[in-house]
């Protein structure tokens, strides 16, 4: 079946433009995380969603970046006025619910690289 | 505070067996998992652990030991494709089993021939 999917998979902005980053997560998955990976690190947590309610956003850098999901599917993590700290790999994971044999875990998808000059 | 500790590279040879160490000290804990990621792509889910001991699954093992704040992935015969980097993550106890992970830097992994 289809995986998690993000678009785009690069974005080049210019320093001060703002970005919508987009995930489409497995079907079904109830819960919806976004992750920033720096190079050659682990993915660092942003928030995330149980259907649409946001259950946490500690994660988020500071008010520049929001994230939602209006109808309990598709996730939209958006920059505003980005500065090039923002320059990471952002991705996205879903939940699969009662597949206790994994630990209920998370499934990735292939990530946004966003390059900001 | 939160924090998870592991190498950050290995070497090995094709055929060996190789043991990658975690170690977590976190404000609640409610399963550890391990993930693969190759160069350029997304993590994928190896193993999961919530209670001590060892889980099995195929080549590769993963242990526990709540009590140390303490993993390893163990990864047997090893073959070239298992050059990757190595992911420990724990989940906290927020949200029970919704909780969001915490990852290590990840420990990349390269087998020689």
């Amino acid at each position: 079946g289809a995986g998690v999917s993000q678009s785009p998979r690069y974005k080049v902005t210019k320093r001060g433009q703002d970005v919508a980053l987009r995930c489409d997560p497995i079907s079904g998955h109830v819960s919806l995380y976004w992750y920033r990976q720096a190079l050659g690190q682990g993915p660092e947590f942003l928030t995330y969603f149980n259907y649409e309610a946001q259950q946490d956003k500690s994660g988020l850098p500071n008010d520049r970046f929001s994230a939602e999901r209006p109808e309990g599917s598709i996730s939209t993590l958006t920059i505003q006025r980005t500065e090039q700290r923002d320059s990471a790999m952002y991705r996205c994971a879903s939940r699969s619910f009662g597949d206790s044999g994994r630990g209920d875990t998370q499934y990735f998808g292939p990530g946004t690289r966003l390059t900001v000059l | 505070g939160q924090n998870i500790d592991q190498p950050t590279e290995m070497t090995a040879t094709e055929g060996a067996i190789v043991q990658i160490n975690c170690t977590y000290q976190t404000s609640g804990f409610n399963g550890l998992f391990w993930y693969q990621q190759h160069a350029g792509e997304a993590p994928t889910f190896l193993s999961y652990n919530v209670l001590d001991g060892l889980e099995e699954k195929g080549r590769f093992s993963s242990f526990l030991s709540r009590s140390k704040g303490y993993s390893y992935l163990l990864l047997k015969e090893l073959q070239m494709k298992d050059s990757a980097s190595y992911l420990c993550a724990v989940r906290g106890i927020y949200g029970g089993s919704q909780g969001n992970l915490i990852f290590g830097k990840g420990t990349k992994l390269s087998v020689k021939p």
